[in-house]
């Protein structure tokens, strides 16, 4: 069965510095990997996906992500972050439709 | 181009009683997901409906239920509630494609007391 791991429950970072957060898959076959963000109280807004071709994916608010299939991981980066960015994150796979999600990672951002 | 509504946005019952929620998908879209993100228990897949049909079902009990309708909306209804089902329940709608996207509405809070 499909599963994913995100292995930070809280990252905090400065604001203008650089972001990564950690997602490791688990999928028999090519997975459909996914980015999403969740502000407060708000529903989940897609930040980018892979599905297959170029490993390096680029979405929206400046986000990029990196497909590894050596280390079944898509790690989620952004080169500066802004306090707007402040949010949960979350990785997800999906397999046969339905998504299966990581737990999160909440992102703070400090002035 | 409206995105995925959902109605209502709270919705406060007392154990046993019966909740009934409601999405309207984004327009050409025939597939709709229900997923519930408890406290805890992170973000977790309840039912998939396209064409009318329910295609599959996460773990979860038969009081949850639902249906979609011609026009492709849904509802979600919960059966006997239990302090347990609190949690904002979120769908969503996507093509019937491959690993498609999916697009999230706002979510309905449920409280059940």
């Amino acid at each position: 069965a499909q599963s994913v791991t995100q292995p930070d429950i809280h990252i905090t970072v400065s604001e203008g510095a650089s972001l990564e957060l950690r997602c490791n898959y688990s999928y028999g076959a090519t997975p459909y990997l996914f980015w999403y963000v969740q502000s407060p109280g708000q529903g989940l807004q897609l930040l980018l996906k892979y599905f297959s071709g170029d490993t390096l994916v680029q979405g929206i608010k400046g986000f990029e992500a990196e497909f590894k299939r050596s280390q079944s991981s898509f790690n989620l980066r952004k080169p500066s972050v802004h306090w707007s960015d402040a949010a949960e994150y979350f990785c997800a796979v999906t397999g046969f439709q339905k998504l299966v999600f990581g737990t999160g990672t909440r992102l703070l951002v400090s002035p | 181009e409206a995105g995925v509504t959902q109605s209502p946005t709270h919705l406060i019952k007392t154990r046993g009683q019966q909740a009934t929620l409601r999405c309207s998908p984004i327009s050409g879209h025939t597939s709709v997901y229900w997923y519930q993100q408890a406290l805890g228990l992170g973000l977790q897949f309840l039912l998939w409906y396209d064409e009318g049909e329910e295609r599959n079902r996460g773990n979860f009990p038969p009081r949850f239920s639902g249906r979609q309708f011609p026009n492709y909306s849904s509802e979600l209804n919960v059966n006997a509630l239990e302090l347990e089902d609190s949690a904002l329940y979120l769908c969503a709608s996507s093509f019937l494609r491959v690993g498609d996207e999916q697009f999230f509405g706002p979510g309905t809070r449920l409280t059940v007391l």
